[in-house]
């Protein structure tokens, strides 16, 4: 089974920190994505990169930039974290014609 | 990307079958229909996805119209474990990205 790990489950920032979250995937993927999901707007996407070095903006860029320097990785990143960036993230790896495989999430709370 | 309309909320009573149901008017003809569903505190996983003949895997049914207008995802035996957020979505053949709604809340009674 395709595994992708988030490297954290609960994350506390505070304002204007630079913050990094993490995304492995062990299939050797090509195409990865971030999402965020919020009550009541469902999942979002934030970018998206189909190869190393690759990215594209998906629905809700402002505030983020993405990270691919190795396959199996996407990192998220929040230059300067805001309180409205408080949000549960998805990393998701495009697995084939059945679509998706999800990490479990990560809950970031910014204080 | 075309949408898709899911009622909000469904309940159904535990060991009965489930029939959650999707409409996509603007289905395009090469739009995949995909399932997708959220348990409580973890990442949406794959259900099910067809485009045009109804399809069956271990874990549901998937039903499609004559038209793709519309489509039903069948649990034939809904557990407890099943209760959860089901996403009804479009991709478009050749496109990796996915859109999500809000889905369907499923509430399963014991």
């Amino acid at each position: 089974d395709v595994k992708v790990t988030q490297s954290s489950r609960y994350l506390v920032k505070r304002t204007g920190e630079k913050v990094f979250l993490e995304c492995v995937q062990d299939m050797d993927h090509e195409n990865m994505f971030w999402y965020r999901q919020d009550p009541g707007l469902g999942l979002r996407l934030i970018y998206f990169s189909y190869d190393v070095k690759m990215k594209e903006k998906g629905d809700i860029p402002e505030g983020y930039s993405v990270s691919r320097e190795k396959k199996e990785r996407f990192s998220l990143i929040l230059e300067s974290a805001s309180t409205n960036q408080t949000s549960m993230y998805l990393c998701a790896s495009y697995t084939g014609p059945e679509g998706y495989t999800f990490g479990s999430g990560t809950r970031l709370t910014v204080v | 990307d075309a949408k898709t309309t899911q009622p909000n909320s469904m309940e159904s009573n535990e060991e009965e079958p489930v029939h959650l149901p999707c409409n996509h008017s603007t289905i395009s003809g090469t739009d995949y229909i995909h399932w997708y569903r959220q348990l409580p505190s973890q990442g949406p996983e794959y259900v099910i996805h067809g485009l045009t003949s109804n399809v069956n895997n271990r874990m549901a049914s998937l039903a499609i119209a004559e038209d793709r207008k519309s489509s039903t995802l069948i649990l034939h035996r809904a557990t407890l474990r099943d209760a959860a957020v089901y996403y009804c979505i479009l991709r478009r053949g050749g496109n990796e990205k996915l859109t999500f709604g809000t889905g369907t809340r499923l509430t399963i009674i014991p």
